[in-house]
């Protein structure tokens, strides 16, 4: 499709193991964002690329949370010794320039038990 | 601290009328604003703008407003439809702390009663 397309839709994984969730923007979008969403607050902003670099990762909660985006496109975030506290909707989103309308895709829902 | 609030986390409204949903801001150097409305299970999507040169701006049936004295704004949604209930985020791209992203409210849940 032509929209941000996010997978997978739900992992539930125990506590302490790794987790991958992986982003495919919306082509040509050069910006890429990655939120986490708790229950009852709002998205909450983790980090963000502008094309291979991460431009700003001043979200990310501690050292477990990683993300890469190696060719510009695909992004993957990587937690590390998942806790039950990182539970959430992780939401990305991608826009054709800084600042510009975000279009999220659907959310990869997290549930460490 | 919570620079955009949502104090609202529910609003019912009558089919046909008017609904309001508010959002104040606590930076001053907030400049331009954003609703996003999220259905259960999908990713928020952008709904309308507005910049602090405007205090209005409007788009067919959605109205945004901007208090600046005030900090505050609201989204008119007039008439409500059904598919109008759904969540509702207040969000600027100013954080104040050098963050890039998008900073979200809490969330308003309109709910459209027939």
């Amino acid at each position: 499709g032509a929209g941000v397309s996010q997978t997978p839709s739900n992992k539930v994984t125990e506590k302490g193991k790794y987790v991958e969730l992986r982003c495919d923007p919306i082509s040509g979008h050069t910006a890429l964002y990655w939120y986490r969403q708790s229950l009852g607050q709002g998205p909450e902003f983790l980090i963000y690329f502008q094309g291979t670099g991460a431009a700003d990762d001043s979200g990310l909660p501690n050292d477990r949370f990683f993300a890469v985006r190696p060719e510009g496109s695909v992004s993957t975030l990587k937690i590390q010794r998942t806790e039950r506290g990182d539970s959430a909707v992780y939401l990305c989103a991608s826009s054709f320039q800084v600042a510009g309308e975000l279009f999220f895709g659907e959310g990869s829902r997290l549930t460490v038990l | 601290d919570q620079q955009v609030k949502q104090n609202s986390p529910s609003l019912s409204v009558q089919e046909g009328r008017i609904s309001i949903l508010n959002c104040d801001y606590t930076n001053s150097m907030f400049d331009y604003f954003l609703w996003y409305k999220k259905y259960p299970a999908e990713g928020p999507t952008f709904l309308i703008s507005i910049s602090s040169i405007k205090d209005k701006n409007e788009d067919g049936r959605f109205t945004v407003f901007l208090n600046k004295s005030a900090k505050h704004l609201s989204l008119h949604i007039v008439p409500s439809q059904p598919g109008d209930s759904a969540v509702y985020f207040c969000a600027s791209p100013y954080s104040g702390g050098g963050a890039d992203g998008l900073t979200f409210g809490k969330g308003t849940h309109l709910i459209i009663q027939p």
